[in-house]
């Protein structure tokens, strides 16, 4: 059972749409971040969010920590090509993080 | 800056074999970590080390060895490898003093490993 929970799965859509993902846990996290990874690489740090309720937005991309620090949300506007990739989420532990399976996001030109 | 290198790429190995799976980080961080990435799972611990001369288990520790070979290196070793190691590994290191900060993990480009 994965600690942290990524929904969907999958996602596929067209140049434009707007989307949002979605990490859920039962367990409060005292940080959680977004990873962006890319085929044949390692995932690339976004974005981290520390505060209950805490929103930060990355040009296009809007992250959003919930009130109780157990889950969290991305959000893409107008998503482009090279958003493509897959989107892991990572909460803080006492000594490493956990990763969440990831939304795996395919933007079609 | 190269920041996380890890070597080799892709390797395959027959069952019982061993092979250490190299990485090495020049951004004198003190913490580094061993992760392995499996569709549907996400990345699992194995192994870490907080500072230069400690390594400590992972979530997934069993069938593998670290060596904390100096501030910028940390090996792995698989001693006799199995099919259920297949997998794509992945290197990590990240600024601090072995706790969570607000820097967020530098990864390394993976190796991908075939177990037959």
């Amino acid at each position: 059972t994965q600690l942290l929970e990524q929904s969907p799965q999958f996602l596929s859509i067209q140049e434009g749409e707007n989307l949002t993902v979605y990490c859920n846990s039962s367990s409060v996290f005292s940080s959680l971040q977004w990873y962006r990874q890319e085929p044949g690489e390692g995932p690339v740090l976004l974005v981290t969010v520390v505060t209950g309720g805490e929103v930060k937005k990355l040009k296009r991309l809007t992250f959003q920590f919930g009130d109780a620090r157990k889950d969290s949300s991305l959000h893409i506007t107008a998503a482009q090509p090279g958003d493509t990739g897959l989107y892991l989420c990572a909460g803080a532990g006492n000594n490493d993080m956990r990763f969440g399976a990831g939304t795996r996001l395919t933007v079609k030109p | 800056n190269a920041g996380v290198t890890q070597t080799p790429k892709f390797q395959v190995l027959k069952t019982g074999q061993s092979m250490t799976l190299q990485c090495a980080q020049d951004m004198n961080h003190n913490s580094m970590y061993w992760y392995r990435q499996d569709p549907g799972m996400g990345l699992r611990l194995i192994y870490y080390s907080a500072s230069e001369g400690t390594t400590d288990k992972g979530e997934v520790p069993n069938g593998y060895n670290v060596s904390r070979l100096n501030k910028r290196e940390f090996s792995l070793r698989l001693e006799s490898a199995a099919p259920s190691q297949t997998s794509v590994y992945f290197c990590a290191s990240l600024r601090g003093q072995g706790t969570i900060s607000n820097y967020g993990y530098t990864f390394g480009s993976g190796t991908r490993l075939t177990v037959v």
